[in-house]
């Protein structure tokens, strides 16, 4: 079955520090990976997608992902955090079976950075 | 959220009365899809619509209804036989429906049981 495992509720880093946000992927075929942000009560932000080529993407806001085949990961990384980086974040995957178009997603990771 | 609306912010519903959300675009996007979000779960999806006067059943479309008359509209009803309506409302967009589109996300209807 196509899955998306993000395997921490909740992600603490302080202010300037580099973070990590982690996700893991069951899909048949080559992936197509997506993150996103929430901030309270609002929509979903697109921040970058990994669709084929270079495995490092830079997406918005100084964030960027790290494709891994082998250890089928996709996380999403950022060298310095920021207070207003504290948020919900989503990894998606495209399905590759069904012909809806849907995104499978991620059960979420708060990120929380502390000044 | 820019290009797309979502309508309104917040909503109440009585037992067995009918709700209708409203998703509209100004993007020039053929496809669009509507999301139930509840905590912890993630995102799923209910409808999609890959281009106008079509739609098709996503993973959990039981007691929810759509339609798809404009390219720029894609309202939601949810009907009395959604026994747990209460949930965060997420309407999307994408220029097409393949694989390695983006698809960009409203600003979202929080819908209450009264």
């Amino acid at each position: 079955a196509q899955s998306v495992a993000q395997p921490e509720d909740q992600v603490n880093v302080a202010e300037g520090n580099p973070l990590t946000v982690k996700c893991t992927y069951s899909v048949s075929g080559n992936p197509y990976l997506f993150w996103y942000v929430q901030y309270p009560n609002r929509g979903l932000q697109f921040l970058l997608k990994y669709i084929t080529g270079d495995n490092l993407v830079k997406g918005s806001y100084g964030f960027e992902a790290e494709f891994n085949k082998s250890q089928t990961s996709f996380h999403l990384k950022k060298p310095s955090a920021l207070v207003s980086d504290s948020a919900l974040y989503f990894c998606a995957v495209r399905d590759m079976v069904s012909n809806t178009g849907k995104l499978i997603f991620g059960q979420g990771t708060t990120l929380q950075v502390k000044p | 959220d820019g290009g797309i609306t979502q309508s309104p912010k917040y909503l109440f519903r009585k037992e067995g009365q009918n709700v209708t959300l409203s998703c509209e675009q100004n993007l020039n996007h053929d496809a669009m899809y509507w999301y139930r979000q509840d905590p912890g779960q993630g995102l799923r999806l209910i409808y999609y619509s890959q281009i106008v006067n079509d739609f098709q059943k996503g993973d959990i479309a039981e007691g929810y209804s759509v339609s798809r008359e404009k390219k720029e509209s894609f309202p939601l009803t949810v009907t009395s036989a959604q026994k747990n309506p209460t949930a965060f409302y997420l309407c999307a967009s994408s220029i097409a429906s393949g694989r390695r589109e983006t698809q960009y996300f409203g600003p979202g209807t929080r819908l209450l049981v009264l």
